[in-house]
């Protein structure tokens, strides 16, 4: 079990470039999740699969943003023309579908910054 | 909706001292509870967790009960260390057609000084 890995670990761009980051989930897990997290709060929600479907988008994942997964493994993650608000931590995790309270494990994260 | 609300941080405690963070939370439907905790520059980990009313989750001596009257799960430690020193957070999910995603309060910065 190496976890859930995510690449790159950073990233720096410029405002109106667009970026792609990728999402390695523990392989039996077929349900896969994209957080953002920004300074001093929480992870908030932006999407999730199960297999290669994707079952729920949130309000602040606005057109600039896409996710697949297309062969219910690995998933991407593009922001097209960056903002600078756009700069934040982007966590993927990923869990079993199963019971209550199932555990959902995270990755350690990519940076972006926009300047 | 579902939401969780964290005591504000940030929390400075000495080493040894006992540490108390409140989370309270709202929920349609019956959820599960978690605390994770994230140390500086990593992702997050889960501390512990507790599927239904009266467990009690533990892990690395902390420790959390759900209760389900007061819609809480309060996260304790008897004897913080210097290395407890992070940023906690408490999360739910509700089975719905398998388990929704996990909603975080807004986290709680704890640190240990020796």
């Amino acid at each position: 079990d190496t976890g859930v890995s995510q690449d790159p670990r950073h990233k720096i761009t410029k405002r109106g470039q667009n970026v792609t980051f990728r999402c390695d989930p523990i392989s039996e897990h077929n349900r896969l999740y994209w957080y953002r997290q920004t300074l001093g709060q929480g992870p908030e929600f932006l999407t999730y699969f199960q297999n290669e479907a994707q079952l729920e988008k949130s309000r602040l994942l606005s057109d600039r943003f896409s996710a697949e997964r297309p062969k219910g493994s690995f998933s991407t993650l593009e922001i097209q023309r960056t903002e600078q608000g756009d700069s934040a931590m982007y966590l993927c995790a990923s869990s079993l579908v199963a019971g209550a309270g199932n555990t959902i494990y995270f990755g350690e994260g990519s940076w972006l910054t926009v300047v | 909706g579902n939401s969780v609300t964290q005591m504000e941080g940030p929390v400075t405690l000495s080493e040894e001292a006992f540490l108390t963070i409140n989370c309270t939370y709202t929920a349609t439907g019956y959820p599960s509870l978690f605390w994770y905790v994230q140390y500086p520059g990593e992702g997050l980990q889960l501390l512990l967790k507790a599927t239904k009313a009266d467990d009690k989750g533990s892990n690395k001596g902390f420790e959390a009960t759900y209760r389900k009257e007061t819609t809480s799960f309060h996260l304790e430690k008897g004897s913080v260390q210097v290395s407890d020193s992070a940023v906690y957070f408490c999360a739910l999910s509700v089975l719905n057609s398998g388990n929704t995603p996990l909603v975080f309060g807004k986290g709680t910065r704890l640190s240990v000084i020796a």
